[in-house]
């Protein structure tokens, strides 16, 4: 199974908005509403942001929203801070019953 | 609070295997309602999904490590286990263990990871 494509990296500036895509195939991304997103600062455990493509767990600011449309997945995070500057992952579902997981995308905040 | 803790030799010799332990405390393994499962990530890469393993002891596994990998459980511990035979450099990774619920991508606990380095 490939990676899911993810930007290496993004930036902005404090306040504003960014977007981070999640491209997969018909076989994963596109095959079922089981997109993740974690959230992983320098020597950290990954901490995940979004699940079943735009869900929050509790205590994850509502500035975090994931959405999905065809066979790619998106973050968006807005009203950017210094504190969001981290990695960022997508994993999904395939359909041959594993998990993928994408190459991860660097956020610098400006 | 559940909480997950990774333990097992910090260094393995190439051609060895790799054995890790997960243990559980704050919550059973033998629940329904979550799988259990490793992911790994090599210094200054990204995070890949090795497998996971349900508690009626359906397992499953990334098709690129399929043919090195055992997960397996000890209920009675609240453990579960991972083994990688015949490791190479490449296996050198952060080594974490983690929860995820039935039914759904909610991986929402992890264990503080664990460096495993190959070399002789």
């Amino acid at each position: 199974q490939s990676a899911l494509t993810q930007p290496a990296s993004v930036s902005g500036s404090p306040g504003q908005s960014i977007t981070i895509s999640c491209t997969g195939t018909s076989s994963d991304v596109g095959a079922y509403n089981y997109v993740s997103w974690y959230q992983q600062h320098p020597g950290k455990v990954p901490k995940l942001m979004i699940y079943d493509v735009g869900n929050r767990p509790s205590g994850v600011s509502n500035r975090f929203s994931g959405s999905k449309s065809g066979n790619t997945a998106s973050l968006t995070i807005s009203g950017l801070q210094a504190e969001d500057e981290a990695d960022y992952y997508c994993s999904s579902y395939t359909t041959s019953g594993t998990w993928v997981f994408g190459g991860g995308t660097k956020l610098t905040v400006l | 609070q559940l909480q997950l803790q990774e333990s097992g030799p910090g260094l393995v010799k190439p051609s060895e295997t790799l054995s890790l332990t997960c243990t559980v405390s704050g919550g059973s393994i033998s629940s329904s309602d979550y799988y259990w499962g490793w992911i790994r990530q090599p210094p200054g890469k990204g995070l890949e999904w090795i497998g996971n393993i349900y508690y009626t002891g359906t397992s499953s596994y990334n098709p690129s490590l399929k043919s090195r990998v055992t997960i397996s459980a000890d209920t009675s511990k609240n453990q579960f286990s991972l083994k990688v035979s015949s490791v190479t450099a490449a296996d050198t990774a952060i080594y974490y263990c983690a929860r995820r619920n039935y039914g759904s991508g909610r991986r929402d606990y992890w264990g503080q990871g664990t460096l495993v380095t190959v070399s002789s």
